[in-house]
């Protein structure tokens, strides 16, 4: 079955460069997604890269995938306060439902 | 205007009552979803439709029903509810050439 797991903590000052990291088991993923979840709100889409890719830039944002190892990471530069959350992986597979598998979310606290 | 509202955000409610939790897309999507995240988990599905006449099972189904009203409503009932079901439930829509979900903010769900 699919799973995708995350380390569920990661401290950082701010100014510094966050890497969030993230492994899936299904071999079949198409796309994978970073979300981002600030407290009392629900999920906000960041990024998400297509699987024959291995890189993906968007201003702060890089994603790197390695497919052959199954991971990839969020690496958020000059990280600020407001960047702090919980940041979920998610695949989708290439089956019927179209659904998304998410990892258990890791939460970024970025001190000042 | 949000693209995908909740409603009620947040309910207190006793075991054995009857609860729907409503959700309402203005993207235009054809598939929609809800999801239930309890602390320190990610999202699991629940129940899923790809259209009014096409609603499917998720991995955490018992307890729960749906009922797709329209193409842009979603709904999520708990027939008889019991304390382990308290959690976040989320809705979610996408569209049809991609896997990319859009959340609404998410309802919190007590049961005591």
């Amino acid at each position: 079955g699919e799973d995708v797991e995350q380390s569920l903590f990661l401290s950082v000052r701010e100014g510094d460069s966050s890497v969030i990291n993230c492994t899936y088991t299904d071999s079949s993923s198409t796309y994978l997604y970073w979300y981002k979840q600030e407290p009392g709100a629900g999920l906000q889409l960041l990024t998400y890269i297509f699987s024959n890719m291995d890189m993906k830039q968007d201003q702060r944002l890089t994603v790197l995938l390695n497919k052959k190892d199954k991971h990839l990471s969020l690496r958020i530069a000059d990280t600020q306060t407001g960047d702090s959350a919980i940041y979920f992986c998610a695949e989708s597979a290439d089956t019927g439902r179209r659904a998304l598998t998410f990892g258990s979310g890791t939460r970024l606290q970025v001190q000042p | 205007d949000a693209d995908v509202t909740q409603t009620p955000r947040n309910r207190i409610t006793k075991t054995g009552k009857r609860i729907m939790l409503e959700c309402s897309q203005t993207k235009g999507h054809d598939r929609m979803y809800w999801y239930r995240q309890d602390p320190g988990l990610g999202l699991q599905l629940i129940y899923y439709s790809f259209d009014v006449k096409d609603i499917n099972k998720g991995e955490i189904s018992d307890g729960y029903s749906v009922s797709r009203q329209a193409q842009a409503k979603f709904s999520l009932s708990l027939e008889s509810a019991i304390p382990n079901q308290t959690a976040l439930y989320f809705c979610a829509t996408s569209g049809p050439s991609t896997d990319t979900q859009y959340f609404g903010p998410g309802t919190r769900l007590t049961v005591l």
